[in-house]
Parts: structure tokens; C-alpha cells; sequence
């Protein structure tokens, strides 16, 4: 099983619709979660920290949830500016390297 | 500079050649990452350093690969008899503190030819 898991879609909703995307990890002792952004050709950029009694951001809505071992990113009224990949990323603060990235999960919104 | 710094953006190398990449972190900042990401794909861990400590080297796919961080600060990752598999974006990150988030550089595109 991989370390941290995400559907890595593609999911194509059309603007205004609300998206959620769920990641999961193995590793209970992880300790800070992040949402990053990648555009095409671009470096990942980071959208939000995932805070335990979770967090909005504008349209954005991030929860966690220990108990079961995910974490989701909710989007409201999708715009096309929204269309990029989502990076689920763990910080497990154990082992050798802390951070540990999912493989993203692509989103386009369609007009 | 405000964001992490990667030379050069562009590389095109001949197969077999060797080529070096070069990462400036954010002053300040303890951790460096090097990640490798192929056209389409996920970020492909390549090695982690953390402050005075050992780095983590286990994501280097060959022994071809090697990097570097010296003072603390800059690093710079050596592919040595570059293959035609080597191509790929290669994206350095730093963090202050390794529990917290990560900033990216804008990677440095290897092309092998």
C-alpha cells in the first residue's frame, strides 16, 4: 500500500459545480498535512495547510480526519482557473524524509 | 532572492555526458528536497537534506546520481553518463523546519538526446 493515496481522476466538472477530493496516508504518527497545486509545466505551488479542526479559504474547504486517515480538499463554484492537478502531501515527521507527496489528482473544469 | 532558485532551467545534454543541477534554497531554510517528475507523472523522491545530518539518499535511482549540499545552503545534484531515461524536470524544494510546508523551485527540464 502506498504511503499516501489519491484518485488520480481525471475529474471533469463543469464551472460552478462543487468538487471533493479525498486523500488517504498509512502512516498514523503523520503529523502536518498540505494541499498543493500544480499547473502544467509548472512546480507545485501550495494551496492550503490542513489544520485538525479543518479550514476554508474562500472556495476552498479542507478537512482531516485522524481517525479514518484522510484528508479532502472541497471546491466550490469550480472556476476554469481551478483546472490543474492537486497534490495531497504528509508530513509523517518520522523516518528519513518527512514529506511524502501523493500523485495528484487532475481536475478540469469545463466551460 | 524571495523563492528557491534552480540553474539552469533548460539543459540539453548528449547521452553519456554528465551534467550538474544547481538549487538555491531559501535563506534560512533547513530542509532540501530533490524531486523528479517525467512528462504526465507523479514527483519522483530523489534524496533529502536536513541541517547538519546525513542525507537521505534512498530515492536516487542509480549510482549515476549524487548531490550535494554545502554549508548548508546550496546543493547541486550531478547525473554522471546521462541516459536517455534521465530526461525529466528536476524540482528542488526547501522548508524551514521539516514539519513544515515546502517551496519549490521552478525545476531545471533535462533533456537527454
Amino acid at each position: 500500500r502506498k504511503e499516501v493515496e489519491q484518485d488520480p481522476g481525471p475529474f471533469n466538472v463543469p464551472e460552478g459545480a462543487t468538487v471533493a477530493f479525498n486523500c488517504t496516508y498509512s502512516n498514523s504518527a503523520s503529523q502536518s498535512f498540505f494541499w498543493y497545486r500544480q499547473d502544467c509545466r509548472k512546480e507545485p505551488k501550495l494551496l492550503m495547510s490542513v489544520y485538525s479542526s479543518g479550514n476554508e479559504d474562500g472556495r476552498f474547504t479542507a478537512q482531516l480526519n485522524r481517525a479514518s486517515q484522510y484528508i479532502s480538499l472541497l471546491i466550490r463554484d469550480s472556476k476554469l482557473s481551478d483546472s490543474a492537478t492537486y497534490l495531497c502531501v504528509v508530513n509523517r515527521n518520522s523516518g528519513n524524509t518527512p514529506l511524502v507527496f501523493g500523485k495528484g489528482t487532475r481536475l478540469s473544469v469545463i466551460a | 532572492g524571495a523563492g528557491v532558485s534552480q540553474s539552469p532551467s533548460n539543459k540539453v545534454t548528449e547521452k553519456g555526458k554528465d551534467v550538474e543541477l544547481r538549487c538555491d534554497p531559501i535563506s534560512g531554510h533547513t530542509a532540501l528536497y530533490w524531486y523528479r517528475q517525467s512528462l504526465g507523472q507523479g514527483l519522483e523522491f530523489l534524496i533529502y537534506f536536513q541541517g547538519n545530518s546525513a542525507p537521505d539518499k534512498s530515492g536516487l535511482p542509480s549510482d549515476r546520481f549524487s548531490a550535494e549540499r554545502t554549508g548548508g545552503s546550496v546543493s547541486t545534484l550531478t547525473i554522471q553518463r546521462t541516459q536517455q531515461e534521465d530526461s525529466a524536470v528536476y524540482l528542488c524544494a526547501s522548508s524551514l523546519f521539516p514539519v513544515g510546508e515546502a517551496f519549490f523551485g521552478q525545476g531545471t527540464r533535462l533533456t537527454v538526446v
